[in-house]
């Protein structure tokens, strides 16, 4: 079955990139996902890239998609404390076009001063 | 528009009580899911809607959930009996397409 991995936690000093990991297990999945919760708050999509891509920037964000290995990463450049949050990375599900998704179990990123 | 409108935002009650929640997606959206988030477990789907049709309930715990979307613009989730294992923060997300928006989340705690 479909399974997305993540580390578990980042922590970054401010001004410093950021980069966080996620391997993910089905091949047919169309689009990959970035999230970001906050404290006590609901999940904010923040990208999401097409399987046929390998790369996407946005801002500060940029994520690279190696489709070989399953593996998918989120930079942020120039990491402020108000990225502090967890980020979930996350697979559609390849056999529909519902947007089911599976979702890695989050990486905590603590930006420190 | 006002985003997913999830209520109530906290959730206290006793083991053995109905609980249920509610959700509002955003207008126009024809995808609803039900999510459930844990520490042990992180994010887990229970169940989701399109155009109003439950398409794939496999993640839901057991019999003593439910949910229902009566119409486009609402759904519930519903545990009947809740059980102390079923505290989590429960969300509720729509989409339209590729982009899927999550409400803030019900708190639900069971004593």
């Amino acid at each position: 079955g479909e399974d997305v991995e993540q580390s578990l936690f980042l922590s970054v000093r401010e001004g410093d990139s950021s980069v966080i990991n996620c391997t993910y297990t089905d091949s047919s999945s169309t689009y990959l996902y970035w999230y970001k919760q906050e404290p006590g708050a609901g999940l904010q999509l923040l990208t999401y890239i097409f399987s046929n891509m390998d790369m996407k920037q946005d801002q500060r964000l940029t994520v690279l998609l190696n489709k070989k290995d399953k593996h998918l990463s989120l930079r942020i450049a120039d990491t402020q404390t108000g990225d502090s949050a967890i980020y979930f990375c996350a697979e559609s599900d390849g056999s529909s076009n519902t947007g089911k998704l599976i979702f890695g179990q989050g990486t905590t990123l603590q930006v420190k001063p | 528009d006002a985003g997913v409108i999830q209520s109530p935002r906290h959730e206290v009650t006793e083991m053995g009580q109905e609980v249920t929640l509610r959700c509002k997606p955003i207008s126009g959206h024809n995808s609803l899911f039900w999510y459930r988030q844990t520490m042990m477990r992180g994010l887990e789907l229970l169940i989701y809607f399109n155009n109003n049709v439950p398409i794939d309930d496999s993640g839901m715990p057991e019999d003593r959930f439910s949910a229902k979307m009566p119409n486009a613009s609402f759904s519930t989730l519903k545990i009947q009996p809740s059980e102390p294992r079923d505290s989590a923060v429960y969300f509720c997300a729509s989409s339209g397409g590729l982009r899927k928006y999550f409400g803030p989340g019900t708190r639900l705690t069971v004593t």
